[in-house]
């Protein structure tokens, strides 16, 4: 069975510039998140997919950050324009409900650096 | 502010020998996991741990939870060199609710030395 994967594994782009992450979950899983961590940082929560809806998107930095889920399956985080501040790995993951002893499974990252 | 604090942040040790990793955090919580990374890699789950005095054992591995005292302990039993990675704890927010809203550790980088 695959795992979660992100796209692309790296990105460099200019300040300024556009630029989308895209994660497919496990299939079957209702829940995918979004994480970052920017250089000598913790982890830091994005937000929550159930499905196709929001769950919760505290996380958000501003509004230069768009994540969708059309569909329910893969998501996408759109960085529209980028600051340098956004440099960092953008971790995605899925689980499968809601059971309360779920793990969440994680993709790889995708490093962002903004120059 | 809520925080994860790991103790200690790095640590090299030789194989064979005892340790335990130290996770304090300031905010009430129904779920701690443990999550392992090896260099460009995904985090991989390792424990969630969900009530007072909880204690988990996977290989040499073994977790435990005390929501008394807000801390988590990750001891590693006679380490050997595939230990070495770098091991995350973090706190779910959503005391009660829907999981997923982790407050992370810095991580903790465990280097095992022959």
């Amino acid at each position: 069975e695959a795992g979660v994967t992100q796209f692309p594994s790296h990105s460099v782009i200019e300040k300024g510039q556009t630029v989308t992450l895209r994660c497919d979950p496990i299939s079957g899983h209702d829940n995918l998140y979004w994480y970052r961590r920017v250089m000598g940082k913790e982890i830091k929560f994005l937000l929550h997919f159930v499905k196709e809806s929001k769950q919760d998107e505290s996380g958000m930095p501003n509004n230069r950050f768009l994540a969708e889920r059309t569909g329910g399956t893969y998501s996408t985080l759109k960085v529209q324009p980028a600051e340098l501040e956004d440099s960092g790995v953008y971790f995605c993951a899925s689980s499968q409900g809601n059971d309360y002893n779920e793990k969440l499974f994680f993709g790889s990252g995708t490093q962002l650096s903004v120059l | 502010e809520l925080k994860v604090e790991q103790n200690p942040l790095f640590l090299s040790m030789q194989e064979g020998k005892n340790y335990t990793i130290y996770c304090n955090y300031s905010t009430t919580s129904d779920r701690l996991y443990w999550y392992r990374q090896d260099p460009g890699k995904s985090l991989e789950s390792l424990f969630v741990l969900l009530s007072n005095g909880a204690v988990k054992q996977e290989g040499r591995l073994m977790a435990s939870l005390d929501t008394k005292a807000r801390l988590s302990t990750l001891h590693i039993t006679a380490a050997v060199h595939d230990l070495s990675a770098t091991y995350f704890c973090a706190v779910d927010l959503n005391y009660g609710g829907s999981q997923g809203n982790l407050i992370f550790g810095k991580g903790t980088k465990l280097s095992v030395k022959p």
